[in-house]
């Protein structure tokens, strides 16, 4: 089983929709995670931490299910300009590890 | 505020040849400093990371090497670089290791031929 796992995607979703997605982790003694947000060919930007009450930064809602090992990031009323991959992070002690990403395509 | 440079932004590079990226950090003092290749369609895989200068830890055999000469200087290299050496090499520093988040610089795009 991979350290961390994501949804390769691609979610095609009609602009306006809300969309969402999880990320599981096999490590249950992870403390910290993040999701960062990747455009083609750049690269990765962070785009929230994930706290364990749950986090909200406008459209975007990160939230942390300890018990099964899942964070999960849920964006509403997507904008054309969300389309990018989105890398869940955990951090396993001393480095983090990187989820492979879901692909988000928002369509017109 | 800090910023983090790469260069250079593409390479196309023969198998055999040598290889140096370089990385720097403006605006911290100390920071620690961390190389990533991504390769296409696949997560980051931490190559080597430095909590100070001259200390370089590696998390992946290979035939790549990294060395920190200044305190915001990060350097990967390679004498002679493998097919599978081609990727996307990314730098990135945080304030301190694993628990503080981490900020990318451009990355270097890497084609060995």
């Amino acid at each position: 089983r991979k350290e961390v796992e994501q949804d390769p995607g691609p979610f095609n979703v009609p602009e306006g929709a809300t969309v969402a997605f999880n990320c599981t982790y096999s490590n249950s003694a992870s403390q910290s995670f993040f999701w960062y947000r990747q455009d083609c060919r750049k690269e990765p930007k962070l785009l929230m931490s994930v706290y364990s009450s749950g986090n909200e930064d406008g459209r975007f809602t990160a939230q942390l299910n300890r018990a099964s090992q899942y964070i999960s990031l849920l964006i509403r009323d997507s904008k054309l300009s969300d389309s990018a991959t989105y890398l869940c992070v955990v951090n396993m002690g001393y480095q983090l590890i990187w989820g492979a990403g879901t692909k988000l395509i928002i369509k017109p | 505020s800090q910023t983090i440079h790469q260069w250079p932004a593409t390479l196309v590079q023969p198998v055999g040849s040598p290889l140096s990226l370089e990385c720097t950090v403006e605006g911290t003092s100390n920071p620690n400093l961390y190389w990533y290749r991504q390769a296409a369609g696949r997560g980051l895989q931490l190559l080597f990371y430095s909590v100070g200068i001259g200390q370089i830890s590696s998390e992946v055999p290979q035939n790549l090497s990294a060395s920190r000469p200044q305190d915001r200087q990060f350097i990967l290299s390679s004498k002679k670089l493998l097919l599978s050496d081609s990727g996307f090499y990314l730098c990135a520093w945080s304030e301190w290791t694993g628990q503080e988040t981490q900020y990318f610089g451009p990355g270097t795009r890497l084609l060995v031929l």
